[in-house]
């Protein structure tokens, strides 16, 4: 299982807004980041600390943070904006900090 | 631009080690800006962090698997690598290295505490298969 909790999947038509969530009580407490995947590629960093884009990462793509519920806000989306999107975090409850991930969902355009 | 290249065998038996390594070029693994790790993901499944280390060379590891991980570190040949031992088909996956900036949430109240990091590279990954 996954310390993150994401939608499977949504859909968006092309030319439209869709928003992906993420929660968990990690980020309450925590920066989130996001990673989109096509298939049979590495994930590529989308969103980091939040709310900035990553280097090369379109204006279209945007993130927020709302206490325990993270969201990936993509506008206007683009057939090639089609791939698993991933959201992960920090825990820090232990004696050192963990990386966590969301169990991924998949966007179809 | 810094580049990562995972390197082992893609079929391990069960019950056996698995060994990998990661190839640094363009950057250096002893960098204070950066941890440095593997992440993996079996087929059809999302992402599972197995362990980072920083430029003091502290290892941490996923508590999950720690009990059959070794991540070591090489600063001469700048490469580090990763071995999971007494492997069963849930090890099955494609294994990434990368390379993960980090810092502290509080640092802006000035404090150092609550650590995060990321993997902003991430290296074409290499499959691994368990099986007899």
């Amino acid at each position: 299982s996954y310390e993150l909790t994401q939608p499977p999947s949504v859909s968006v038509s092309p030319g439209h807004t869709v928003t992906i969530s993420c929660s968990g009580d990690a980020l309450a407490n925590q920066y989130s980041f996001w990673y989109q995947q096509k298939p049979g590629q590495a994930p590529v960093l989308v969103i980091f600390k939040d709310n900035k884009r990553a280097s090369g990462i379109p204006e279209r793509f945007s993130g927020a943070n709302s206490g325990t519920t993270v969201t990936l806000t993509i506008s206007g989306v683009q057939a090639e904006d089609e791939a698993d999107y991933y959201c992960q975090s920090a825990d820090n409850s232990g004696s050192y900090s963990r990386v966590i991930f969301g169990g991924g969902t998949k966007l179809t355009v | 631009q810094v580049q990562l290249q995972e390197s082992g065998p893609g079929l391990v038996k069960p019950s056996e080690t698995l060994s990998l390594v990661c190839t640094v070029s363009g950057g250096s693994i002893t960098s204070t800006t950066y941890n440095w790790g593997w992440m993996r993901q079996p087929p059809g499944k999302g992402l599972e962090w197995i362990g980072s280390f920083d430029y003091n060379e502290v290892i941490y590891y996923n508590p999950s698997l720690s009990s059959r991980l070794t991540i070591s570190i090489d600063t001469s040949k700048n490469e580090f690598s990763l071995k999971v031992t007494s492997v069963t088909a849930a090890d099955t996956a494609v294994y990434y290295c990368g390379r993960l900036p980090w810092g502290y949430f509080d640092i802006l109240i000035g404090s150092y505490t609550r650590p995060f990091s990321y993997m902003d590279v991430w290296g074409k990954g290499t499959t691994v298969t368990v099986s007899s």
